[in-house]
C-alpha cells in the first residue's frame, strides 16, 4: 500500500534559523496537504497542493510539491518560538480511494 | 463558527465493553473521516465517508464500525475494546468537491484497562 516518509523526526533550530522538512511517498500522489500541529492540540491545516511542481508561500512558509507528485518539502524561513509544534504531511494517492495517508511528523523545537 | 466535535474528550474503559464516540460538523461537509494517532506513528486513518451511507475502509479499520446516517454526524464504534485501541483519536470533515481544508474535532483520547 501507499506509505508516506517524512525526514527528518526531530529538528532543534535556534530562533531565527530557517528549517525544512521532506515528504516523500512510494506512489505517485493526486494532491499533498501540510499540518501542523501543537503539543496538546489537534492537526490544523495549512495548505494544499495539487499541481506537478507547485510551490505555494504563506508569509515565512514555502510548499512545494515535486514534479513526479512524489515528493514534496515545507521550508521556514527565519524560525520563531511560535514556530514550535510537529509538522505533518498527508498524501492522497492517484491510484487508490479517497483515503489520505499521513507521514510520521516532523517535531520541530525553536530555542530562543 | 465552522466546527467539529467531538464526545466523550476522554474515556477509560475495560477490554470487551462496547462504545461509541460521537462526530459531529457544522459545515455541510461531504467527506468525513476517522483518525489514531500513536506516538512515532502519526496519524492513521481508520475509516473515511465520501458521503451519507457511503464508507469505505482507510489503513487500519479491524476492529472499528463507523456509520453515516446524516451527514453531519460520523460515530465511531468499537464493538469489543481491546488494549491496543488505546490511542488518541481524531474525527475530520471536509468538502468532497476539491478536499481543501481539513477540520479536525478537539480529539478523544481513549485508555482500554
Amino acid at each position: 500500500g501507499q506509505q508516506v516518509m517524512q525526514i527528518p523526526q526531530y529538528q532543534h533550530v535556534q530562533e531565527g534559523e530557517d528549517f525544512t522538512t521532506y515528504c516523500n511517498s512510494s506512489t505517485t500522489l493526486s494532491n499533498i496537504q501540510w499540518y501542523k500541529q501543537r503539543p496538546g492540540g489537534h492537526p490544523v491545516f495549512l495548505i494544499q497542493l495539487v499541481k506537478s511542481g507547485e510551490v505555494k508561500k504563506q508569509k515565512r512558509l514555502t510548499f512545494q510539491f515535486g514534479e513526479a507528485k512524489k515528493n514534496s518539502s515545507l521550508h521556514i524561513t527565519a524560525t520563531q518560538t511560535t514556530d514550535v509544534g510537529t509538522y505533518f504531511c498527508a498524501g492522497l494517492g492517484a491510484n487508490y480511494g479517497q483515503n489520505f495517508v499521513f507521514g510520521p511528523g516532523t517535531r520541530l523545537s525553536v530555542l530562543p | 463558527e465552522a466546527q467539529v466535535t467531538q464526545n466523550p474528550r476522554y474515556l477509560i474503559t475495560v477490554t470487551g465493553k462496547k462504545l461509541t464516540v460521537t462526530c459531529s460538523q457544522n459545515m455541510n461537509h461531504e467527506y468525513m473521516s476517522w483518525y489514531r494517532q500513536d506516538p512515532g506513528l502519526g496519524l492513521r486513518q481508520i475509516y473515511y465517508s465520501m458521503n451519507v451511507e457511503v464508507t469505505d475502509k482507510g489503513d487500519v479499520p479491524e476492529g472499528y464500525k463507523v456509520s453515516r446516517k446524516e451527514k453531519r454526524n460520523f460515530p465511531l464504534i468499537l464493538e469489543s475494546p481491546s488494549p491496543n485501541q488505546t490511542s488518541l483519536y481524531f474525527c475530520a470533515s471536509m468538502s468532497g468537491q476539491d478536499f481543501g481544508t481539513q477540520y479536525f474535532g478537539p480529539g478523544t483520547r481513549l485508555l482500554v484497562l
